[in-house]
């Protein structure tokens, strides 16, 4: 149980288009995805939390509307890349929470924005 | 804010055990956790610790937690060469298991034959 997966899990896009990437929590209804990002061979970012329904909280220095986040359903977050630009490339990282239970983490995207 | 530092590059032979060690400064922590994230992918839940115990031993991983020092620690017995991942320790501070886990700098183990 407890799987989470992400779509899709490489994409290449020219600059100045927008992306747009999915979260789901395959088996279980999650109250909180979480949306993190990593560069090489760096620890991961908190970037928004979001719950179901309600608007995202953005970590400090995280542009929320260069950052897109949709929570419409328990099972499905999407995080949206406006007008993405070179600097935005990196690997992004979901996770699920089931009430306060243990974060649940997707495969990641990796974006690359030419 | 919460600061969790490890090593960041840890080397052995296949058949030792391995060691990697995790300091936090949050000592408001109900669980800590260690993930395991291979090249490419996500992160993989290996293990985690409530703060009241000291030890836990799950087949080949011993969690040694030391909350005076604010030290954690993960061993990983008998090392194999699918060991060799990037290892994240992970608090989640006042929380619990929720809200807003702040992770280590991540150790590479890398094992040899």
């Amino acid at each position: 149980g407890a799987v989470v997966s992400q779509h899709p899990s490489r994409v290449i896009c020219k600059s100045g288009t927008s992306v747009k990437i999915e979260c789901r929590s395959l088996d279980f209804q999650a109250t909180t995805m979480f949306w993190y990002r990593q560069f090489p061979k760096q620890s991961l970012m908190l970037m928004a939390t979001s719950n179901e329904g309600s608007k995202a909280t953005y970590e400090q220095g995280v542009e929320k509307d260069k950052f897109l986040i949709n929570h419409a359903s328990l099972t499905l977050s999407t995080l949206t890349v406006t007008s993405a630009h070179p600097e935005d490339s990196s690997f992004y990282i979901c996770s699920a929470q089931r009430a306060q239970e243990t974060q649940y983490f997707g495969p990641g995207t990796r974006l690359l924005v030419l | 804010g919460e600061d969790v530092e490890q090593s960041l590059f840890l080397s052995v032979r296949e058949g030792d055990s391995s060691v990697i060690n995790c300091t936090y400064t949050d000592s408001s922590s109900t669980y800590l956790y260690w993930y395991k994230q291979e090249p490419g992918a996500g992160l993989q839940l290996l293990t985690y610790i409530f703060s009241n115990m000291d030890m836990k031993q799950d087949q080949r991983l011993t969690v040694l937690l030391n909350k005076k020092d604010k030290h954690l620690s993960l061993r990983i017995a008998d090392t194999q060469t699918g060991d060799s991942a990037i290892y994240f320790c992970a608090d989640p501070g006042g929380t619990g298991g929720g809200n807003k886990l702040t992770f280590g700098t991540g150790t590479q183990l890398k094992v040899e034959l």
